[in-house]
C-alpha cells in the first residue's frame, strides 16, 4: 500500500519570500514516482513536477523545486519568490510501479495563503 | 503533454437520476483515470479505464453505481447512476502521459456535480 502524508494544513507566507510545503511518503515499490499538483479555487489540477526514485538529481520547473531525500521518504516542494497567484491547495501525489500501485495516491493537501 | 477536456462543467441534478461526464484526450494515452473530489477533500481515485476492457474500480466503488467506457484511447465517460446528495462532488478525468523523466499526469478541469 502507498501512503502520502502532508501535515501542513495551511501556510500563510508573505509575498516574495521563499516557502516550503512538506510531503512524506510511505511505499513498497523500489520505483515510484511523485507529484505534485496546485489546485486553485477554480478547482482545476495543474501539475507543478515529478521527481522519479531513480532520479540523481532534485527536479526543478522555473520557481518549483522538489526537495527529494529518499532515505528520509520526503518530497518537498519548495516554491521561490513567491506571488500572490500562489494563494491555493497543494497536493502531493505518488504513484508506484508494481501491479496494483499504478495509481496515483493523493496526500490531503496544504492551502497555501500568499499575504502581500 | 496533454490537454484533457470534460463535458459538462458543472451541473445541477435530481437525486435518482443519472449523468454521463465526458472525457477528451487530445493525444492517444494508455491510461485514464477517473477521481472524485468531495468539497474540502483530497482526491479519491474512483476507477482505471481499460481501453477494450472492463474499468478497474477502487475499493468502495462499484459498476452498477460509477460505469464507465473507454471505446478508444482518447475518450473516456463516467455515470453517476441513481444519484443522491452525498454524490455532489467534483469529479476529474485524468491520463497518464511519457515515461521516466518525462513522466506527467494531467487532469480535466473537472466536473462540478451538485444533486438536489
Amino acid at each position: 500500500a502507498q501512503k502520502i502524508t502532508q501535515t501542513q494544513p495551511g501556510m500563510f507566507v508573505q509575498e516574495k519570500e521563499a516557502v516550503t510545503l512538506d510531503c512524506t511518503y510511505d511505499t513498497s515499490d523500489p520505483s515510484y514516482g511523485l507529484f505534485w499538483y496546485k489546485q486553485p479555487s477554480s478547482g482545476e489540477m495543474i501539475f507543478l513536477i515529478y521527481q522519479g526514485s531513480y532520479d540523481q538529481q532534485n527536479a526543478t520547473e522555473g520557481r518549483y523545486s522538489l526537495n527529494f531525500q529518499k532515505a528520509r521518504k520526503s518530497a518537498n516542494l519548495v516554491i521561490s519568490a513567491s506571488q500572490l497567484g500562489d494563494s491555493a491547495m497543494y497536493f502531493c501525489a505518488m504513484r508506484g510501479r508494481n501491479f496494483g500501485n499504478e495509481k496515483l495516491t493523493f496526500g490531503t493537501g496544504t492551502r497555501l495563503t500568499i499575504i502581500p | 503533454s496533454a490537454v484533457i477536456s470534460q463535458k459538462p462543467s458543472r451541473d445541477i441534478c435530481q437525486r435518482g437520476t443519472s449523468l454521463t461526464i465526458q472525457c477528451q484526450v487530445d493525444s492517444q494515452v494508455t491510461m485514464m483515470f477517473w477521481y472524485r473530489q468531495q468539497p474540502g477533500q483530497s482526491l479519491t481515485l474512483i476507477a482505471t479505464a481499460n481501453q477494450g476492457s472492463e474499468a478497474t474500480y477502487e475499493s468502495g466503488f462499484v459498476i452498477d453505481k460509477f460505469p464507465i467506457s473507454r471505446p478508444n484511447l482518447t475518450f473516456s465517460t463516467l455515470t453517476v447512476s441513481n444519484m443522491s446528495p452525498e454524490d455532489s462532488s467534483i469529479y476529474l478525468c485524468s491520463a497518464c502521459t511519457g515515461t521516466g523523466v518525462t513522466e506527467t499526469q494531467y487532469f480535466g478541469p473537472g466536473t462540478r456535480l451538485l444533486v438536489l
